[in-house]
């Protein structure tokens, strides 16, 4: 059962675009929803979360939108750089429902952001 | 580094074999997490620590697998008479419990697993 399911499976965006990457959950325990980014051979790396008591944070040129509702969150990135170039994962976390830090993994997007 | 270590970075091996896969995690880190990453895929978890004990290891396929933190710190991942379809990359990573940080996961850069 994927709990944590994720969009588009790769994606391609001129510099200075704006990337958009939409993940969607079905489990009312995860109350945390961290976002990673992978550079090849690298492990993942946190990159910005918002917990679900706000709609929206925003850290620098990245931004979480979430809708608790309708339980879907998504990653903005604005100003696309080459640098951002990697694949990017969200993630759901149960942490003050459920005693520990189990992380669900979405299944990734690919970005390329090319000159 | 501080990071959190992981060794082999890769292993091949042969079906049937027997492998250890170790992690060195962040000093203080209590949490400690094994996931498993198969190619154009999100990391998968398999087992989570909180000090010596694993407190979920609900995500080991098959009782093929297993870990070890025997002293709250240092991790090994055993996987008996291997397959192919064990071939993946081992992440492992480290987190401190609850706190500001809402607990972000550290993670190593993993060690690839190839079963001939």
């Amino acid at each position: 059962q994927q709990q944590v399911k994720q969009s588009p499976q790769s994606l391609i965006v001129q510099k200075g675009g704006i990337s958009i990457i939409n993940c969607a959950y079905e489990n009312t325990a995860f109350d945390y929803f961290p976002w990673y980014q992978q550079f090849p051979g690298k492990g993942p790396a946190l990159l910005i979360a918002i917990r679900p008591d706000v709609s929206e944070k925003k850290e620098g040129r990245f931004t979480i939108s979430f809708n608790k509702s309708a339980k879907q969150f998504s990653l903005h990135i604005m100003d696309s750089q080459p640098g951002d170039s990697a694949t990017y994962f969200c993630a759901a976390q149960p942490i003050f429902s459920g005693g520990y830090q189990k992380v669900t993994f979405g299944t990734g997007t690919k970005l390329q952001v090319i000159p | 580094g501080a990071g959190v270590s992981q060794t082999p970075s890769n292993k091949v091996t042969e079906k049937g074999k027997y492998v250890e896969l170790r992690c060195d995690p962040i000093s203080g880190h209590t949490a400690l997490y094994w996931y498993r990453q198969s190619l154009g895929q999100g990391p998968e978890f398999l087992i989570y620590f909180q000090g010596t004990g694993a407190a979920d290891d609900s995500g080991l396929p098959n009782d093929r697998f297993f870990a070890v933190r025997p002293e709250g710190s240092v991790s090994t991942l055993k996987i008996q008479r291997t397959e192919r379809g064990d071939s993946a990359v081992y992440l492992c990573a480290s987190s401190l419990l609850a706190g500001a940080s809402g607990g972000e996961l550290f993670f190593g850069e993993g060690s690839r697993l190839t079963v001939l």
